[in-house]
C-alpha cells in the first residue's frame, strides 16, 4: 500500500544528543514536510521541500536540520540546538505544492 | 499573511446532535481551504477541501463545509453527531501562490456523548 512511514513511533533522547526522525513515502510525491505539533498549539511547520536537493525553512527551524537526497525520503534531525524538543512531530507529503497534504503517523519524541 | 482562527479549543455534543466547528481565515489572495482530523497519538486525515467552484464541499464521513468568501468562514459542520467523530480538528490555508505549505489553526476537540 502506498503511503508515509515515520519511524520510530516513540523516541527518547539524553540531553545534549542529536536525534534523527526517519520519514519515508512511496506516494511519488513531489513536496515533503515537517510539521511540530504541541498541545493547544496546532501544528507549525519546521522544513519543507518541494523537490530534491532543495529545501527551506518554516516557522520554527532554530535547533533543526533536514536534508532531501532522496524524492521518497526527507528526515529532520533534532540538533542539541533545540531546546525543547519534547513534542509530537509530523511528517507530510503531497503531489505538488498546492494539493492536499497526506500525513504519517508521527513520532513522539521525549527528552530523559 | 494567511493565518487561521479556529473558534472554541473544545466543542461538546451529545450523540446525534449537530456539530459546528467554526473556522475564520484571513488570506490576500484566494485561498485553498482544508479540514483534517486527527484521532489520538496518529496523524492528520483530510476530512474536505475548498479549491474553487461549489462553496458548500462535501467531504467523508458525513461532514460538510461552506466556503463563504463575505464572512472569510469556512465552518465545518455534521448533522447528527455520532461517537466515532471525538477527535480533534484542525481547519488549515494554502499559500498556493507563495508555494509554501498549509498553515493550521489551532485545532478544535470535539466531544461526543452518549
Amino acid at each position: 500500500d502506498g503511503g508515509i512511514t515515520q519511524s520510530p513511533k516513540y523516541l527518547f533522547r539524553k540531553e545534549g544528543q542529536n536525534v534523527t526522525l526517519s520519514c519515508e513515502q512511496n506516494l511519488n510525491h513531489d513536496a515533503m514536510y515537517w510539521y511540530r505539533q504541541d498541545p493547544g498549539q496546532g501544528l507549525r511547520l519546521i522544513y519543507y521541500s518541494h523537490i530534491v536537493n532543495d529545501f527551506q525553512k518554516g516557522d520554527i527551524a532554530e535547533g533543526y536540520s533536514v536534508s532531501r537526497e532522496k524524492k521518497e525520503s526527507f528526515p529532520l534531525t533534532v540538533t542539541s540546538a533545540q531546546k525543547n524538543p519534547t513534542a509530537f512531530y509530523l511528517c507530510a507529503s503531497s503531489i505538488k505544492r498546492d494539493q492536499p497534504q497526506h500525513f504519517g503517523d508521527g513520532t513522539r519524541l521525549s527528552i530523559l | 499573511a494567511q493565518s487561521v482562527t479556529q473558534l472554541g479549543s473544545h466543542v461538546s455534543v451529545s450523540e446525534g446532535a449537530l456539530v459546528l466547528l467554526r473556522c475564520n481565515y484571513s488570506s490576500s489572495v484566494p485561498p485553498y481551504l482544508f479540514w483534517y482530523v486527527q484521532y489520538p497519538n496518529q496523524g492528520l486525515q483530510l476530512l474536505l477541501k475548498y479549491t474553487t467552484g461549489a462553496t458548500l464541499v462535501k467531504g467523508i464521513n458525513g461532514f460538510e463545509a461552506e466556503f463563504k468568501k463575505s464572512e472569510t468562514s469556512f465552518h465545518l459542520t455534521k448533522p447528527s453527531a455520532h461517537m466515532s467523530d471525538a477527535a480533534e480538528y484542525f481547519c488549515a490555508v494554502s499559500e498556493d501562490q507563495a508555494g509554501t505549505a498549509l498553515i493550521f489553526g489551532k485545532g478544535t476537540t470535539l466531544s461526543v456523548s452518549s
